[in-house]
C-alpha cells in the first residue's frame, strides 16, 4: 500500500521559491507517474503537472514557465518547485501517484502553502 | 484554453439517483479524455471514485458508476446516501500530455 508523505515551507513571500518534498513510501518511484495538484482556500482543483516514470514532465501550460518537478529515486523522492510566487499561488499542494491514462490513484495528505509579505 | 465544465451544484433526496456530468466548453468527452472522477470532503484530501470513464477504484461502492452519456462523461449515485455528501470532480486528458480538472460539483443530500 502506497503512503505518500509530503513536506515543506509553509509560508513564503512574493518572488521566494516553493519547495516540497514528497516521500513514496510502498512503492518505487519508477514504477508509476506521479502528479502534483494545488487547490486554493476555498476553490477547485488545479492540475500543476506531472513526471512519468521514464522521467518526462508534463507541466500545466499557465505554470509551465516557473515550475520544476524532479525526483530522487536513490530516495524515492518526488519534489516541487514553484518560482516567482505570488499571493495566487496560495493552496494547499498535494502530491499524488497514477498510471498511464489513470491520472491518480492515491493522494498525499496536502501541504498548505501561504504567500504573504 | 480547454475548459471543463461541471454543474456547480446538484441536490439529491436520501435513497435517490443524481448524475454528475463533465463536459467540455468545446467538443465532446470520448474515452479517449480519460475521465476521473474524485470526491472531497472538507478539510480531507481528495479520493479517487473512478477512473478510465467507468473502473471504480478500489472500496469504492458499487451505488457509484461512471459513463459517457451523449458528450460527457458522466457520474452516477445510484440509492444516494448522507455520507455521499461532498464536493465532486473530474478531471479530462486533452491531449499534449495535459490533464484539466473541473470546477467541481458540490452536492448535497437531503
Amino acid at each position: 500500500q502506497v503512503q505518500l508523505q509530503q513536506w515543506g515551507a509553509g509560508l513564503l513571500k512574493p518572488s521566494e521559491t516553493l519547495s516540497l518534498t514528497c516521500a513514496v513510501y510502498g512503492v518505487s518511484l519508477s514504477d508509476y507517474y506521479w502528479s502534483w495538484i494545488r487547490q486554493p482556500p476555498g476553490k477547485g482543483l488545479e492540475w500543476i503537472g506531472e513526471i512519468q516514470k521514464w522521467g518526462n514532465t508534463n507541466y500545466a501550460p499557465s505554470l509551465k514557465s516557473r515550475v520544476t518537478i524532479s525526483v530522487d529515486r536513490s530516495e524515492n523522492q518526488l519534489f516541487l518547485k514553484l518560482s516567482s510566487v505570488t499571493a495566487a499561488d496560495t493552496a494547499v499542494y498535494y502530491c499524488a501517484r497514477g498510471r498511464s491514462a489513470v491520472l491518480i490513484d492515491s493522494w498525499g495528505q496536502g501541504t498548505l502553502v501561504s504567500v504573504s509579505s | 484554453q480547454t475548459v471543463v465544465t461541471q454543474e456547480p451544484s446538484f441536490s439529491v433526496s436520501p435513497g435517490g439517483t443524481v448524475t454528475l456530468t463533465c463536459g467540455l466548453s468545446s467538443g465532446s468527452v470520448s474515452p479517449n479524455y480519460y475521465p476521473s472522477w474524485y470526491q472531497q470532503t472538507p478539510g480531507q484530501s481528495p479520493r479517487t471514485i473512478i477512473y478510465t470513464t467507468s473502473v471504480r477504484s478500489s472500496g469504492v461502492p458499487d451505488r457509484f458508476s461512471g459513463s459517457i452519456l451523449g458528450d460527457k462523461a458522466a457520474l452516477t449515485i445510484t440509492g444516494a446516501q448522507a455520507a455521499d455528501e461532498s464536493d465532486y470532480y473530474c478531471v479530462l486528458y486533452v491531449g499534449s500530455g495535459i490533464w484539466v480538472f473541473g470546477g467541481g460539483t458540490k452536492l448535497t443530500v437531503l
